[in-house]
């Protein structure tokens, strides 16, 4: 799987867009883009993964560059609740790739 | 619907001590995993399990072993407990869609 690079941390106005980039310049022609966060000491959650085309889900925007290179997770209106860390995760498709490899990601918090 | 379901949500054992962490899932997700996650890092894959009966390493195996024997259930297993051990471990399934579900841990401390 291709290697993510994540900014260790953010900072975001609550009400605001956030917006998370991911550099994942290694990426190959079938591998996914996916990005999960992590609220303090829970599980991950999913939130929104793309190929090539943006994605809208109601959690999320997923902004990818033409050249799939990197991309950009948006959350259009922040709130406290948001805050996380999240991860960019590069993943192949078929049916025998299921591992996830996680990263550091990036803290993002939210301000009031 | 319950999910992932983990237990127990806390543990502390002693070095050489035994145990399973259990870990079920009512989704009916042939896909299932165990991965720790140190202070600071991210997490990392320790076995995972793409249908009952068949098992794999992951990035971390030593010092665990799994199962399983059923869809629902994939049980982690400390044969002997080290402080290196001492990590919170997540559970997660996926079926046919692209998400990934995770259970909320177990914090496990061996002293």
């Amino acid at each position: 799987d291709a290697k993510t690079t994540q900014p260790t941390s953010m900072d975001c106005a609550e009400g605001r867009a956030a917006n998370l980039p991911c550099n994942h310049s290694t990426i190959s022609g079938n591998e996914y883009v996916y990005w999960y966060r992590q609220i303090h000491s829970q599980g991950p959650q999913y939130i929104i993964h793309g190929l090539k085309n943006n994605e809208t889900n109601e959690m999320a925007s997923l902004i990818i560059t033409e050249d799939r290179k990197s991309s950009t997770l948006i959350l259009p209106h922040a709130t406290l609740r948001d805050t996380a860390v999240y991860y960019c995760i590069v993943r192949g498709s078929g049916g025998s790739n299921y591992k996830l490899t996680f990263g550091k990601g990036t803290l993002l918090t939210v301000n009031p | 619907n319950a999910g992932v379901t983990q237990t127990p949500k806390f543990q502390v054992l002693k070095t050489g001590q035994s145990m399973t962490l259990q870990c079920a899932q009512d989704m009916n997700h042939e896909y299932m995993s165990w991965y720790r996650q140190d202070p600071g890092m991210g997490l990392r894959l320790i076995h995972y399990s793409v249908g009952a009966g068949i098992t794999d390493q992951g990035e971390v195996p030593n010092g665990y072993n799994v199962s399983r024997s059923t869809t629902e259930d994939f049980p982690l297993r400390l044969l002997s407990a080290a402080p290196s051990q001492t990590s919170v471990y997540f559970c997660a399934s996926k079926g046919q869609d692209y998400g990934y579900t995770f259970g909320s841990g177990t914090r496990l401390t061996v002293v």
